[in-house]
C-alpha cells in the first residue's frame, strides 16, 4: 500500500524558504501527492497537489522526483503563520476506493 | 458554498452513552471520508462512502457506525462510547478523479468520561 515518510520537525527562520521532504517510494503511477497543513488541531489546510510535474501556486512550490518516489514542498519566504504540522498524503486506489493515506507529519516551527 | 460542515464543535459524553456527529457538503461530492485524530497522532480513517447508499470501513471502524442516505450527509454514530474514543473527528468529501481537491471540516472535539 502506498505509505508517506516525513521529519518528525523541522525549523526554518522568518522569511527564508522552508523545504520539506516526504518519500513516498511505493507510488503507483496513477495516485497523486497531496499537501495539507494543520494549525493547532483546524481542519487540515489544503495546500498544493501534483502528479508528476513541479507545481506552483500562490501558497508553495511542489517539486516531484523524476522517478516519484520523492517529493519537497516549498514555502518561499516562510512567515510565523505558516508554523503547522505538514502532512503529505498520497490518494491512493486502495481495494478499489479512493484512500487518503496519511503519514504522521512534519512539524515546521518558524522562528523569528 | 459552506464546504464542508461538521456538528457539534464539542461534545462531552459519559461511558456508555451514545451520539451522533454530522456531517454535510453542499458541493455534491461522492467520496465522504470519516477521520479521528488523537493527540500528537496523524489522521486515521475509521469509515468511507463512494456515494449514496455505499459505505466501507477505513482502518479504525469499531465502535462506530455510518450511514449515508444521501449525497450531502454523511454522520458518524458512537453507539457505546468508551473513554479510547475521545478523539478530534474531521469529515472530508471529494469528487471521484485522483486529481480532485480533497475539502476537511473543522473538526468535532469529543471527550468521554
Amino acid at each position: 500500500d502506498a505509505k508517506t515518510t516525513q521529519p518528525t520537525s523541522m525549523d526554518c527562520a522568518e522569511g527564508r524558504a522552508a523545504n520539506l521532504p516526504c518519500n513516498h517510494s511505493t507510488i503507483s503511477g496513477n495516485e497523486y501527492v497531496y499537501w495539507y497543513r494543520q494549525i493547532h488541531s483546524q481542519g487540515p489546510q489544503y495546500i498544493i497537489h501534483g502528479l508528476k510535474n513541479n507545481e506552483t501556486n500562490e501558497m508553495a512550490s511542489l517539486i516531484i522526483t523524476e522517478d516519484r518516489k520523492s517529493s519537497t514542498l516549498i514555502l518561499p519566504h516562510a512567515t510565523l503563520r505558516d508554523t503547522a504540522v505538514y502532512y503529505c498524503i498520497v490518494r491512493a486506489i486502495i481495494q478499489g476506493a479512493q484512500k487518503l493515506v496519511f503519514g504522521q507529519g512534519t512539524r515546521l516551527t518558524i522562528n523569528p | 458554498n459552506a464546504g464542508v460542515t461538521q456538528t457539534p464543535k464539542f461534545r462531552i459524553l459519559k461511558i456508555g452513552q451514545s451520539m451522533t456527529l454530522q456531517c454535510t457538503q453542499d458541493m455534491n461530492h461522492n467520496y465522504m471520508y470519516w477521520y479521528r485524530q488523537d493527540p500528537g497522532m496523524g489522521l486515521k480513517l475509521i469509515y468511507y462512502s463512494v456515494g449514496a447508499g455505499i459505505t466501507d470501513k477505513g482502518e479504525v471502524p469499531n465502535g462506530y457506525n455510518v450511514s449515508r442516505s444521501t449525497t450531502e450527509d454523511f454522520p458518524l454514530r458512537l453507539e457505546l462510547a468508551a473513554p479510547s474514543q475521545t478523539s478530534v473527528y474531521f469529515c472530508a468529501s471529494t469528487l471521484t478523479g485522483a486529481g480532485n481537491t480533497i475539502y476537511f471540516g473543522e473538526g468535532s472535539w469529543l471527550t468521554v468520561v
